[in-house]
């Protein structure tokens, strides 16, 4: 089983619906989790931190579900930029110790106008 | 400058050959990592270091080696290219709170 799982997508999603993601991992240990946002070939960069009690940026809004062991991420009134891979991470060391991030293969959110 | 520069941009190398790729950060951060992505596999870790004399083994270090020249400088080394090293790498660094990320060295080994 992998550590982490994501549905691949594609997701094509019209320009202002709202779109959720869900992901899954398999060790209960873990720690700190992330969505990061990856542009076709380029770097991936942190989106957003996933806390148990829910957190809201904008139009994103990530939730923990430590007793499933699974993270959500909702997209509302989605916009052409959001396009792009969404990358759900986990973490099984402290926040604020050593880290070593373990990521999903990704799932792949296109916007039609 | 970006934060974390990685060097070169694009790569293509021959089977057999030697290649390093360097990567340099200004953050000031004492953890590095290396990482390659290929599609449908997602990110993998080969090595990551916590600080200079600390070095260890990623799920995919097999093939790889790395040395940690300076806290700011962390480089990974193809001893011997093969095919199945095509592949994106990243470089990315950690104050504790999320990766950094360069922008990845395209290596194409034919």
């Amino acid at each position: 089983r992998k550590e982490v799982e994501q549905d691949p997508g594609p997701f094509n999603v019209p320009e202002g619906a709202t779109v959720a993601f869900n992901c899954t991992y398999s060790n209960s240990a873990s720690q700190s989790f992330f969505w990061y946002r990856q542009d076709c070939r380029k770097e991936p960069k942190l989106l957003m931190s996933v806390y148990s009690s829910g957190n809201e940026d904008g139009r994103f809004t990530a939730q923990l579900n430590r007793a499933s062991q699974y993270i959500s991420l909702l997209i509302r009134d989605s916009k052409l930029s959001d396009s792009a891979t969404y990358l759900c991470v986990v973490n099984l060391g402290s926040l604020f110790g050593n880290e070593k991030l373990t990521f999903g293969t990704g799932t792949r959110l296109t916007i039609i106008p | 400058d970006a934060d974390v520069t990685q060097t070169p941009r694009n790569r293509i190398t021959k089977t057999g050959k030697r290649i390093m790729l360097e990567c340099s950060q200004t953050k000031g951060h004492d953890r590095m990592y290396w990482y390659r992505q290929d599609p449908g596999l997602g990110l993998r870790l080969i090595y990551y270091s916590f600080d200079v004399k600390d070095i260890n083994k990623g799920e995919i270090s097999d093939g790889y080696s790395v040395s940690r020249q300076a806290q700011a400088k962390f480089s990974l080394s193809l001893e011997s290219a093969i095919p199945n090293q095509t592949a994106l790498y990243f470089c990315a660094t950690s104050g504790g709170y999320g990766y950094t990320f360069g922008s990845g060295t395209r290596l194409t080994v034919v």
